[in-house]
């Protein structure tokens, strides 16, 4: 099984500033099955990024994905106030399961 | 717009089972899989299976294999999960979430669960 290490665990910076997330995997992932999840308390996650790179419908362009093989990242390039949360890496494997990353959480500073 | 509706908040005595409902509502299931994924108070997403509903063919985390149920009734597009054997490690949030090829583009609200004596 395929596991996800998200890094670092707690960012904290401010609004303006630039967030970058990352994720590895033990084993390399298909660009194609990474995806990226912003969770807020008390909400369901929300997809933001699928296929590594490509933005979900809605998603504002300053959310962006990046990477291949077992190192991927997501970088914000401005945080907005709404963007401070808990963001999670997943991957779908070869045995039609899925998993994610402990998660990261973007915090204001 | 399709909406996934799931049942309210349950409370278990441990050993117990709790089967939670996901409805499809202003649509249907059609070609996509729907997911079970929880998340324990201040803890990260775990997914523990998927059913895709058209075949009626389910698998599972290996961490919830023998416990865990996923079942979906076509003719409402209802998908069901049931864990037995509850203990208080259970206690969690669980959430349906419909994957369209490799991630999850709708999640429902999610379902609280209380495994307690």
């Amino acid at each position: 099984e395929i596991v996800l290490t998200q890094s670092p665990g707690t960012l904290s910076l401010s609004p303006g500033e630039r967030a970058t997330l990352s994720c590895r995997a033990s084993q390399s992932v298909s660009s194609s099955y990474l995806a990226w999840y912003q969770q807020k308390p008390g909400q369901a996650p929300r997809l933001l990024i699928y296929g590594a790179s490509s933005r979900a419908t809605g998603i504002p362009d300053r959310f962006s994905g990046s990477g291949s093989g077992t190192d991927f990242t997501l970088t914000i390039s401005r945080l907005e106030p709404e963007d401070f949360a808990v963001y999670y890496c997943q991957q779908y494997g070869s045995s039609r399961t899925w998993t994610f990353g402990q998660g990261t959480k973007v915090e204001i500073k | 717009q399709v909406q996934l509706v799931q049942s309210g908040a349950e409370v278990k005595k441990p050993g117990s089972s709790v089967k939670v409902s996901c409805k499809a509502s202003g649509g249907t299931f059609s070609s996509y899989t729907i997911s079970w994924v929880r998340q324990a108070p201040g803890q990260g997403l775990e997914w523990m299976g998927r059913i895709i509903p058209i075949l009626g063919i389910a698998n599972y985390a290996q961490k919830f294999q023998g416990r865990v149920t996923i079942t979906a009734d076509k003719s409402t597009s209802t998908a069901y999960m049931e864990l037995s054997s509850l203990r208080s490690e259970d206690t969690a949030v669980y959430y349906c979430a419909r994957a369209i090829s490799a991630y999850f583009d709708l999640w429902g609200r999610g379902t609280l669960v209380t495994v307690s004596s």
